[in-house]
């Protein structure tokens, strides 16, 4: 099955710096990959997702990059707020027109801006 | 817009009881995921029902049993409970398969958190 490694597990920034966020992925079947962000008592919510036939994309401040042939993908905010402040999560699936697999998870990065 | 509506929030049982925890995904989604999150940890998956059917099963004890009904709600059964079954469950929902709409998204609930004591 998938295994999805991620890195670092806790990471503190100055606000307004940048946060980067890395895992990889073992299944090279795999060809989604979103980004969840989980708040303190809450679900994770999706803040950006990629496919494979993608190598990068932006939404604002947070961006994400892929690279197939080494099985990685990164997570970047910039201009970090306060409200940056959760805990995010890599995943990776294969998702297909006629059928999602599930998610499987990384470990979880706790960020923390620092105003 | 409607999300995944989960019940009860909070539960508190003893060992060796039992819990049932409900999902009620947005509307038109026919798939149900369940994720069970230790403290400090990633969600981990449990079992998955796409039409009413099982379709995936993880790392789900024995113990627990899960459906999804005509009405695509999906409900978690879990018998003698044991203390390291303390978690938040979160179920998530997808939409259609059929209609080429498996872009991959899963949506989350917020999550029942399960104390046992």
């Amino acid at each position: 099955g998938e295994n999805v490694e991620q890195h670092p597990s806790t990471l503190s920034v100055q606000e307004g710096d940048s946060a980067v966020i890395k895992c990889t992925y073992s299944d090279s079947a795999s060809n989604y990959f979103p980004w969840y962000k989980q708040e303190l008592g809450k679900g994770p919510q999706l803040i950006i997702d990629i496919r494979s036939n993608v190598g990068e994309k932006k939404d604002q401040r947070i961006a994400v990059t892929l690279n197939k042939t080494a099985k990685h993908f990164s997570l970047h905010i910039t201009e970090t707020q306060p409200e940056d402040s959760a805990v995010y999560f890599c995943a990776a699936s294969f998702a297909a027109n006629f059928g999602n697999e599930k998610l499987t998870f990384g470990t979880g990065t706790r960020l923390t801006i620092i105003p | 817009a409607a999300g995944v509506i989960q019940s009860p929030r909070h539960l508190i049982k003893e060992k060796r009881e039992t819990a049932t925890l409900k999902c009620y995904p947005i509307p038109r989604h026919d798939t149900v995921y369940w994720y069970q999150q230790g403290p400090g940890q990633d969600p981990q998956f449990l079992i998955s029902f796409y039409e009413k059917m099982q379709s995936d099963k993880g790392s789900i004890p024995d113990r627990f049993s899960a459906q999804q009904f005509s009405d695509y709600h999906s409900e978690l059964n879990m018998s003698s409970l044991e203390l390291g079954d303390s978690a938040l469950y979160f179920c998530a929902s997808a939409p259609s398969h059929l209609a080429g709409e498996g872009s991959g998204e899963l949506f989350f609930g917020e999550g029942s958190r399960l104390t046992v004591l």
